[in-house]
């Protein structure tokens, strides 16, 4: 099976921009994650969206949206880019039907804002 | 969350086995115990996990304390590409909970 796909692989915006990434889960995962990983606060949960919905919800601005279509690929948008917001992007998905099951990560979207 | 502590770094000898340490005091007794692992340059990738029984791999294996309060990872021979940083994450199943809450981690140096 292919693993977890996320494109892009590397941006660079502005400040004040908005982004979208997309994350392509194993066939037949209907959960997708996602994390945000910086030098300063580490990996930290963003969202997670199972069968369209989302389902679990970290602590981040409204700023951070996502969305989960019906072959379950992800997106996740941020509008208004900080600074702050330069960051290895990470989805990872599962089947979602077990709260103790494995995630599978994608290699991330590093995204540098100018 | 139950929280988890490891050692900041460790460092190792090529071809020699790894132990790597985790604390959870708090741990509940429906919270299974995950390791993942994040190689330069990579997303994490699962490792290994359990909730009460020592379990074994091909990655490593898992002792879980009695009174589950710590676990080991144990690398059995350590290699170069086991360079990364190791996190212990404990996963509740008893509440709707589905994310993985990382802790810092151990970065793993091995020499040759």
């Amino acid at each position: 099976k292919a693993g977890v796909t996320q494109t892009p692989r590397y941006l660079i915006k502005t400040r004040g921009q908005q982004v979208t990434l997309s994350c392509s889960p194993i066939s037949g995962h209907r959960s997708v994650s996602w994390y945000q990983q910086t030098p300063g606060q580490g990996l930290q949960f963003l969202f997670e969206y199972f069968s369209e919905t989302q389902r679990n919800k970290g602590n981040f601005p409204g700023r951070f949206s996502g969305r989960q279509f019906s072959n379950s690929r992800s997106e996740m948008n941020v509008s208004t880019l900080e600074l702050g917001d330069s960051a290895l992007y990470l989805c990872a998905s599962s089947p979602g039907t077990q709260k103790k099951e494995t995630q599978y990560f994608g290699p991330g979207t590093r995204l540098l804002v100018l | 969350d139950a929280k988890t502590t490891q050692p900041n770094s460790m460092e190792s000898n090529e071809e020699e086995p790894v132990h790597l340490p985790c604390n959870h005091s708090t741990i509940s007794g429906t919270d299974y115990i995950h390791w993942y692992r994040q190689l330069p340059s990579q997303g994490p990738e699962y490792v290994i996990h359990g909730l009460t029984s020592n379990v074994n791999n091909r990655m490593a294996s898992l002792a879980i304390a009695e009174d589950r309060k710590s676990s080991t990872l144990i690398l059995h021979r350590a290699t170069l590409r086991d360079a990364a940083v190791y996190y212990c994450i404990l996963r509740p199943t008893d509440t709707g909970r589905r994310a993985l809450t990382f802790g810092s981690g151990t970065r793993l140096q091995v020499q040759p």
